[in-house]
């Protein structure tokens, strides 16, 4: 099935561990995204791209290190995890401009102990 | 970016309209209006986008004001797996920036 597949979908830390959070289309689009989300919050962007080899910041980028090699992936590194980048993480992606909306994956739930 | 001002929350009743309204006073010329909603546990789901004129699909309607200030979703006949949070957005060409949204609850 067509669609955004993020692994793992939980996942536990402990404090300083590194670790990469996965996320694949299957849709050629152009445009993908990492959020998070806090209990009780909307998301939030860290990271964005518009095609492979283009990323850019978003809104929470600290301690968060991206990468465009392709047009389906665009994995999300935490450098050294902390008990403050707990939370759900969604990818997402979209075809280029405005008409489109975005197709998001089921989300990576994510704690920093 | 433009800003969107939702309600925090919402009721209505199962197979009854509901109309979850968005204020967008700031919106350019070039911002499409998206409304995302999400279910309980789940990731974010598009529902509907427009510009100008009013917009139908299968899953809502889409009503903008004609100075675009404003803008309603329409679920015409509300099902208890509607319950979620909407969220009214205008959407940057590159990103999406999401608002605490409107929490809706429906009764059955």
């Amino acid at each position: 099935n067509a669609g955004v597949t993020q692994t793992p979908k939980f996942q536990v830390l402990k404090t300083g561990q590194s670790m990469t959070l996965q996320c694949a289309q299957d849709m050629n689009h152009e445009y993908m995204s990492w959020y998070r989300q806090d209990p009780g919050m909307g998301l939030r962007l860290i990271h964005y791209s518009v095609g492979a080899g283009i990323t850019d910041q978003g809104e929470v980028p600290n301690g968060y290190n991206v990468s465009r090699s392709t047009t389906e992936d665009f994995p999300l590194r935490l450098l050294s995890a902390a008990p403050s980048q707990t939370s759900v993480y969604f990818c997402a992606s979209s075809y280029r401009g405005q008409l489109s909306g975005y197709t998001f994956g089921s989300g990576t739930r994510l704690t920093v102990v | 970016d433009a800003k969107t001002t939702q309600p925090n929350s919402m009721e209505s009743n199962e197979e009854e309209p509901v109309h979850l309204p968005c204020n967008h006073s700031t919106i350019s010329g070039t911002d499409y209006i998206h409304w995302y909603r999400q279910l309980p546990s789940q990731g974010p789901e598009y529902v509907i986008h427009g510009l100008t004129s009013n917009v139908n699909n299968r899953m809502a309607s889409l009503a903008i004001a004609e100075d675009r200030k404003s803008s309603t979703l329409i679920l015409h006949r509300a099902t208890l797996r509607d319950a979620a949070v909407y969220y009214c957005i205008l959407r940057d060409v590159k990103e999406l920036t999401f608002g605490k949204g409107t929490l809706l609850t429906v009764n059955p």
